[in-house]
Formats: C-alpha cells, structure tokens, sequence
C-alpha cells in the first residue's frame, strides 16, 4: 500500500524546474506532500484532497489525477532552501468513508547546488 | 501554539531491553500517530490513536505498542529490543485524524539498539 516515488534522488542547480511523482496501487482519498530536511521533523506543504485539484506553495505546486491515483509536486526557480527529502503521503478510501490512514512513500531526496 | 513535542530526543538500549517513548500533541488535538523512519524503508506507519482508542495498526510486530491517555499524550513502547529497531521514531497529531487533515510532526525520538 505504499505509494511509489520518482525519481529516488536528484540533483538540481539554482533556478532549474524539478518534478516529483508519486503513484499509487489503491484508490486515493488524499495525496500530502513533506519536506524534511537532514535531522529535522518533517514539514507539511500541501494536501489535496479532489481529483485534478492543484495547490500552490510559493513555487512550489502540486496537482492530483485521482484517476491515475497520481500526484506531482512542481518546484520551479529551485532555491537552495528547497533541498530536502521529499513525502509524499496518500490517504486510502476507507469502505464506509471514516478514517484513512495516511501511508508515505519512501521520499525523494532533492538537493539544489549553486 | 506550542508544536508536537517528544521526549526523549535520543536513546541508546541493548539487545533485549524495553523502552517507552512519549509524546504530546498540539493542544486540541485528539489524534496521534506513530511512525518508524529508516534511511531505506522510509516512514513506516506504527498505529494511531483516536480519543484513547487504537484506530488503526501497521504491520509491526507485537513487540511495538501504545497508548493514548485522556489528555491526548501517547506513548509507545517497544519490548525486547532488536537491533532493527533502531531508528528515529516521529509522532504526528492532528485534529480529528482524518486523511484530509494536515499531519503535525514532532521533532522525533532517535533510538540505537546496541
């Protein structure tokens, strides 16, 4: 059940675009996506909730193809800051429509040189 | 708002022993989860508790359990210890635990098992 990340790392120069996929096997209720940076918690950026939904950070953005049970994060103008380990966490469908357990992906480890 | 706080912030255990990891969620929060992260296996789901009751369980060992008290702090404890285990251990709350929520996540637990 847990969702599948690419690519697994990446390596990018200040101000290139980056995108990250995340894809899943089972029907999706809702895709978050995380940043953690080495030693910290991770932090949350967004959660979309409604298939073909996108949501902006700043530049960084996201978008939910609830029928390929797929979602993808934008960053754009990469920035230094922006290096990290990236989540992505899908909330499965439960029968009766109660509690979906958030399952993560094993990240993307994303890092921006100068 | 004081965050996601857990305690403690490191610990090393040998082969064999028990150890209890605690955690307090914002206030308001009902919902804790509990996760395991491992360089290669990513963040691993353990359980979440709702209102003192255990909602949903990953697929972990009977070694690893918790509890929730009616304050909303929960615990996990983990007997005899692998080496396995060793990891940093993160506990998440949100408000109701529902999969359209945002994930709070504290600063984590790391554990060495020697």
């Amino acid at each position: 059940q847990q969702p599948v990340q690419s690519p697994q790392a990446v390596i990018l120069r200040e101000g290139e675009d980056a995108v990250i996929n995340c894809s899943s096997s089972k029907a999706l209720y809702s895709v978050h996506w995380y940043r953690q940076k080495h030693g910290e918690a991770p932090v949350f950026l967004m959660i979309l909730l409604k298939g073909g939904e996108q949501k902006g950070h700043e530049k960084i953005s996201a978008s939910f193809n609830e029928k390929k049970q797929q979602s993808s994060l934008y960053l754009t103008a990469s920035q230094l800051s922006y290096s990290g380990t990236y989540f992505c966490g899908t909330g499965l469908k439960g029968i009766s429509g109660g509690y979906q357990k958030v399952t993560f992906g094993i990240g993307t480890k994303l890092q921006v040189i100068p | 708002k004081a965050g996601v706080t857990q305690t403690p912030r490191y610990l090393i255990k040998t082969r064999g022993q028990q150890v209890t990891l605690s955690c307090s969620p914002i206030s308001g929060h009902r919902s804790v989860s509990w996760y395991q992260q491992t360089p290669g296996q990513g963040l691993q789901f353990l359980f979440e508790y709702f209102s003192e009751t255990q909602r949903n369980k990953g697929n972990f060992p009977g070694r690893f359990s918790g509890r929730q008290f009616s304050n909303s702090r929960s615990e996990m404890n983990v007997s005899t210890l692998e080496l396995g285990d060793s990891a940093l251990y993160l506990c998440a709350s949100s408000s109701t635990g529902t999969g359209g929520e945002t994930q709070y996540f504290g600063p984590g637990t790391r554990l060495l098992v020697l």
